[in-house]
């Protein structure tokens, strides 16, 4: 299994410009989260699914920030438009549910808006 | 709702000495408890988790960790520290059930930073 897959692994943007950040869970699972890593403020949880389902939102910072999840297999994160506070780590996860709780989490995609 | 403290940001120990990264958590149903190391530059893996089987969990590169409910605590431990333990440790927690089903997300704590000095 490849794990869980994030893309790009860096991304330098200018103040004001549209970014996707992009997630491919492993197969089989069923939850997938996005969080938001910095220095300041941590691990923060912006958004998860269950089964594609947008299951809590309360994370997400404002209406700059969207994600969705078309399918089981893919999910993506937009920030639109960026500013420079929005510059962190932004990692995905997935997890099966049950006794395979436990999350996976991707190599992130370190963001940088200027 | 549910929440973890670790106590300590930054803990430096000598190779060879014992490790000891403490979490408390706080939660309104049976908890399941989580530890994750994080390198620099990469994401979080898992080291261990407790899920209401067994109080003493073994995890991954030595670690284990022990569920107390009287003192609502899961602190981490490690006999013998290596060069290569050096990063930071995470504890989480999210809800769980006495039938094996979890729910939903974990909420995590601030980490702390292992430093192991030769």
């Amino acid at each position: 299994d490849a794990g869980v897959i994030q893309s790009p692994r860096h991304e330098v943007t200018e103040m004001g410009q549209e970014v996707t950040l992009r997630c491919k869970p492993i197969s089989g699972h069923d939850y997938l989260f996005w969080y938001r890593q910095t220095m300041m403020r941590g691990l923060e949880l912006l958004i998860y699914f269950n089964n594609n389902v947008p299951i809590d939102d309360s994370g997400m910072p404002e209406d700059r920030f969207s994600a969705k999840m078309p399918n089981a297999s893919f999910s993506t994160l937009k920030i639109q438009p960026s500013e420079p506070r929005d510059s962190a780590v932004y990692f995905c996860a997935s997890s099966g549910g049950g006794r395979n709780y436990g999350y996976t989490f991707g190599s992130g995609t370190r963001l940088t808006v200027v | 709702a549910q929440s973890v403290t670790q106590l300590g940001s930054h803990v430096s120990v000598s190779e060879g000495a014992l490790v000891l990264l403490r979490c408390n958590y706080s939660s309104s149903v049976p908890p399941y408890l989580f530890w994750y190391v994080q390198y620099p530059n990469q994401g979080l893996q898992l080291l261990l988790k407790y899920t209401s089987a067994a109080t003493l969990v073994k995890g991954i590169n030595g670690f284990e960790a022990e569920f107390k409910k009287s003192e609502t605590s899961f602190h981490l431990t490690k006999p013998s520290a290596h060069m290569s333990d050096a990063a930071e440790y995470f504890c989480a927690v999210s809800k769980g059930s006495a039938g094996g089903t979890s729910y939903g997300k974990l909420t995590f704590g601030q980490g702390t930073i292992l430093t192991v000095h030769p």
